[in-house]
């Protein structure tokens, strides 16, 4: 069964970091991108970025340039989104996800469970 | 970026009603568009990939049209379980931005 299965929840002070992990199963992990989207409590679904995780590229949005890093690892099939410098407004559920079809913009269908990141002093 | 509007921002309809949400894009998508159901506290579902055609598992009921700037997602006989939220999303150039949503209720 494809699935994405991702980290737990976290709680972060302002200023520090947070890695989130998302491991794929049931698929080549490599033949699809990944995509990375947020949503804020009671807020819409904002796009992140996506990796290739054949070849480690990836597309951000720019709001996120600075501060976001999404890397992968093949040999366990996951792959990571690091948000640095972390502000008040950072706190949403973040989702991995998956491409519908491989290397095609058709929308995504497999996504992973939420992880709550909550930025708080 | 491309700006996604979608209308209207909450509505109410009752069991069988045919409804229909539309999303505007700021600039030609072509036909590069998708729409999503979330309910609370899940993650979303792909309903509709390149504005019309059905994901898997997707009853009949849900439709989706258009082309250009101009989309439509259309549930031809609404069921309770249809009570959501519902996105658009174009993904023709990054960043693949999401309508605001649409809050659909059951009477």
């Amino acid at each position: 069964q494809v699935h994405l299965m991702q980290s737990g929840a976290e709680v972060k002070k302002p200023g520090a970091s947070v890695r989130v992990s998302c491991k794929a199963a049931g698929y080549t992990f490599t033949g699809f991108y990944i995509h990375w989207v947020r949503q804020a409590p009671g807020q819409g679904l904002e796009w992140m970025g996506w990796i290739n995780p054949k070849s480690g590229g990836t597309n951000f949005a720019q709001k996120f340039q600075a501060r976001f890093t999404m890397t992968r690892d093949t040999s366990i099939s996951t792959a990571y989104m690091e948000l640095n410098r972390l502000r008040s407004d950072d706190t949403a559920v973040y989702y991995c996800s998956r491409e519908l079809l491989s290397h095609l913009p058709y929308g995504m269908d497999v996504w992973g469970q939420g992880t709550t990141v909550t930025v708080s002093s | 970026d491309i700006q996604m509007t979608q209308s209207p921002s909450s509505l109410s309809a009752s069991v069988g009603d045919r409804v229909t949400i539309t999303c505007r894009a700021s600039q030609n998508i072509n036909m590069i568009l998708n729409w999503y159901q979330q309910k609370p506290g899940k993650a979303p579902k792909l309903l509709i990939y390149a504005a019309s055609s059905l994901q898997s598992g997707v009853p009949s009921r849900f439709s989706g049209s258009g082309s250009g700037t101009d989309f439509t997602l259309t549930i031809s006989s609404l069921q309770p379980e249809d009570s959501a939220t519902y996105y658009c999303q174009q993904t023709y150039g990054t960043p693949y931005t999401f309508g605001q949503g649409t809050k659909l209720e059951i009477k």
